[in-house]
């Protein structure tokens, strides 16, 4: 049982490149989420999923998109890279299905965007 | 926005000591979180308390909460220095959101 696995770990960008973060669990949670975390910040919510084909927008969705074809898998695409979008990034799923449950992370990736 | 903000944004303190952290927040909760967060790591869940809940353990856990105030707080007994971590707490915006404070950043010193 991996739990939630993210990957890449690192990834440096040049701007106006594109590119997908990928994000998978193996615990069948249908919830899962996307944050970024910047330094003195808490966690910022930028998309969720409560299932296959269901997503919406989080506070901070500007610039992503995401999909959910599986329960297992939660790709986060970055369409057009700007320096704004270094952070560090995390995926989290919830057995409970929502957000009032314990969230389970992965140990993000940390991207840079030059 | 930020619904929970942590206090102190820093703590330093000696391995054995207990260590009290606070969160504050806006609005009405159905429950409040509570997260730990090692060096490069992702986060990982220590406890949720509910709001008819006002007090809970686990280990040398406990956390408390006073929702006439809007506030919680964690307290480490007899601290590690596996303990050393930033402490989030996270409070729901809605059914599918959490909103986090920026966390309180401990150092247990040997």
């Amino acid at each position: 049982n991996a739990g939630v696995t993210q990957t890449p770990k690192f990834q440096v960008l040049k701007t106006g490149q594109s590119m997908t973060l990928q994000c998978a669990q193996d615990m069948n949670h249908e919830y899962m989420s996307w944050y970024r975390q910047d330094p003195g910040m808490g966690l910022r919510l930028i998309h969720y999923s409560v299932g296959a084909g269901i997503t919406d927008q989080g506070e901070v969705p500007n610039g992503y998109n995401v999909s959910r074809s599986t329960t297992e898998d939660f790709p986060l695409r970055l369409l057009s890279a700007a320096p704004s979008q270094t952070s560090v990034y995390f995926c989290a799923s919830s057995p409970t299905g929502d957000a009032s449950g314990p969230q389970h992370f992965g140990d993000g990736t940390r991207l840079s965007i030059l | 926005s930020q619904q929970g903000e942590e206090d102190p944004q820093a703590l330093s303190i000696q391995e054995g000591e207990n260590a009290t952290m606070n969160c504050s927040y806006k609005t009405s909760i159905n429950n409040l979180q509570w997260y730990r967060q090692n060096s490069g790591r992702g986060l990982v869940h220590l406890i949720l308390i509910r709001s008819n809940e006002r007090e809970k353990h686990s280990g040398r856990l406990r956390v408390t909460l006073d929702t006439s105030k809007k506030s919680s707080s964690l307290l480490i007994t007899a601290s590690r220095a596996a303990d050393t971590a930033s402490y989030f707490c996270a409070t729901e915006a809605s059914n599918y959101q959490l909103i986090w404070g920026a966390g309180t950043k401990l150092i247990i010193k040997p």
